[in-house]
């Protein structure tokens, strides 16, 4: 079985200044992985996903992740935070027998200091 | 494109009483998925449907769940009898497949008093 585990369970940062959400993945086999935002009273946002093709994934608002194999990790990274980011952020494997099993990681609460 | 859409967006209900939840995917998805968000136990799956036909619902807690899918654009999650404990956020999520992410709807914040 697959999971992910979030180093932190919350991440402080100050406008302007680079963030970085640590993930871990466990899985026997290249697995699909995702990472979702989640503003405060709203749904998940898909932020990018990694599928095998390139390891360094581009997403949305700025953000970004590279897949290593070697370190099993899927951190999720942005050079320059905003207000905006604060928000809880998942790390998200699928189940690559059954694609549609997302297993999510506990969350990542990031504040964002003015 | 409207998104997931979810209705409603709050319930607060009496234990005992029947709930439904609704839910439209986004057109032309062809899986749908009832979640539930928790402090406690976070994202869980519920019930998944694929071209409108159940294929896991292992993630039901019990029989007072039931969920439906009688056409491509329209879901609902039933509890009977609600209970304190079913208190969470239910989302309704959907995807086209092909390992493309899902889309989430706003949820709807259900309190059982």
């Amino acid at each position: 079985a697959q999971s992910v585990t979030q180093l932190d369970s919350h991440v402080s940062v100050s406008e302007g200044t680079p963030v970085l959400l640590r993930c871990n993945y466990s899985s026997s086999y290249s697995p699909s992985l995702f990472w979702y935002v989640q503003h405060p009273n709203k749904g998940l946002q898909l932020l990018l996903k990694y599928t095998s093709a390139a390891t360094l994934v581009k997403g949305i608002n700025g953000f970004e992740a590279e897949f290593k194999k070697s370190e099993t990790s899927f951190h999720l990274t942005k050079p320059s935070a905003h207000m905006s980011d604060a928000a809880e952020y998942f790390c998200v494997v699928s189940d690559r027998d059954n694609d549609y099993k997302l297993s999510f990681g506990a969350g990542t609460t990031v504040t964002v200091r003015a | 494109d409207a998104g997931v859409i979810q209705s409603p967006r709050h319930e607060v209900t009496e234990m005992g009483q029947e709930v439904t939840l609704r839910c439209k995917p986004i057109s032309g998805h062809n899986s749908l998925f009832w979640y539930r968000q928790t402090m406690m136990r976070g994202l869980e799956l519920l019930i998944y449907f694929n071209n409108n036909v159940p294929i896991d619902d292992s993630g039901m807690p019990e029989d007072r769940f039931s969920a439906k899918m009688p056409n491509a654009s329209f879901s609902t999650l039933k509890i009977q009898p609600s209970e304190p404990r079913d208190s969470a956020v239910y989302f309704c999520a959907s995807t086209p497949g092909g390992g493309a992410g899902y889309t989430f709807g706003s949820g709807t914040r259900l309190t059982v008093v």
